[in-house]
């Protein structure tokens, strides 16, 4: 069946310019997740949804991210006024409901000029 | 919060010799430990799993280890293939579902 996709999958942007990713999650996985991968790095949570809602965005790393997620599915991560530190590969991930197992998408390569 | 150690950084293997990578990690509640395998451009694929109630778990030739009172738990990789090179990452999953990463391991299998 279909994974976790992404889009775009390259995103080459100027500084201060608003950005927006993409994850489309598994069908029936009303768990998500968002992390952040820089060169060479482990990976850094950011932000979860369990189905529509956030119950945990203490990964955030300012308030220039935000995500949101509408009908349980596809979710939408936001970063506004770009800058060159926040250049790095964006993951999505979803799971089941009440399951540990989470499925990774391809992520989204965020260059900053 | 979590905090998860993952050694070595990098590690060469040659083909058909074992690989060990571990990893420690500081909660306590923390109850299921998955391991990544990240190929260049790709995102992580779970490779294996163990949960706080089992402490050994085989799948062919990956096997993980839990030893809860010393919070370790370590990824051994036998007869090692080229195909096996990539960025392996453990994980710590406590309370809420918060993942928290190691920082990865370079496998390289040289032929």
């Amino acid at each position: 069946g279909a994974g976790v996709s992404q889009s775009p999958s390259n995103k080459v942007t100027e500084k201060g310019k608003d950005v927006e990713l993409r994850c489309d999650p598994i069908s029936g996985h009303t768990a998500l997740y968002w992390y952040r991968q820089s060169l060479g790095q482990g990976l850094e949570f950011l932000i979860y949804f369990q189905g529509n809602s956030a119950p945990d965005k203490s990964g955030l790393p300012s308030d220039r991210f935000s995500a949101e997620r509408t009908g349980g599915s596809v979710s939408t991560l936001t970063i506004q006024r770009t800058q060159q530190e926040d250049s790095a590969v964006y993951l999505c991930a979803s799971s089941y409901p009440g399951a540990y197992k989470q499925f990774f998408g391809p992520g989204t390569r965020l260059t900053v000029l | 919060g979590e905090n998860v150690e993952q050694h070595p950084s990098t590690l060469s293997v040659q083909e058909g010799d074992s690989a060990v990578i571990k990893c420690t990690y500081s909660d306590s509640a923390s109850n299921y430990f998955p391991w990544y395998k990240q190929e260049l451009g790709k995102g992580p694929q779970l490779i294996i799993d163990i949960r706080s109630n089992v402490g050994e778990k085989k799948d062919q030739r990956i096997a993980v280890t839990l030893n809860k009172t010393a919070k370790h738990f370590s990824l051994h990789i036998t007869e090692t293939q080229p195909e096996d090179s990539a960025v392996y990452f453990c994980a710590a999953i406590g309370g809420y579902q918060k993942v928290t990463f190691g920082t990865g391991t370079k496998l390289q299998v040289i032929p």
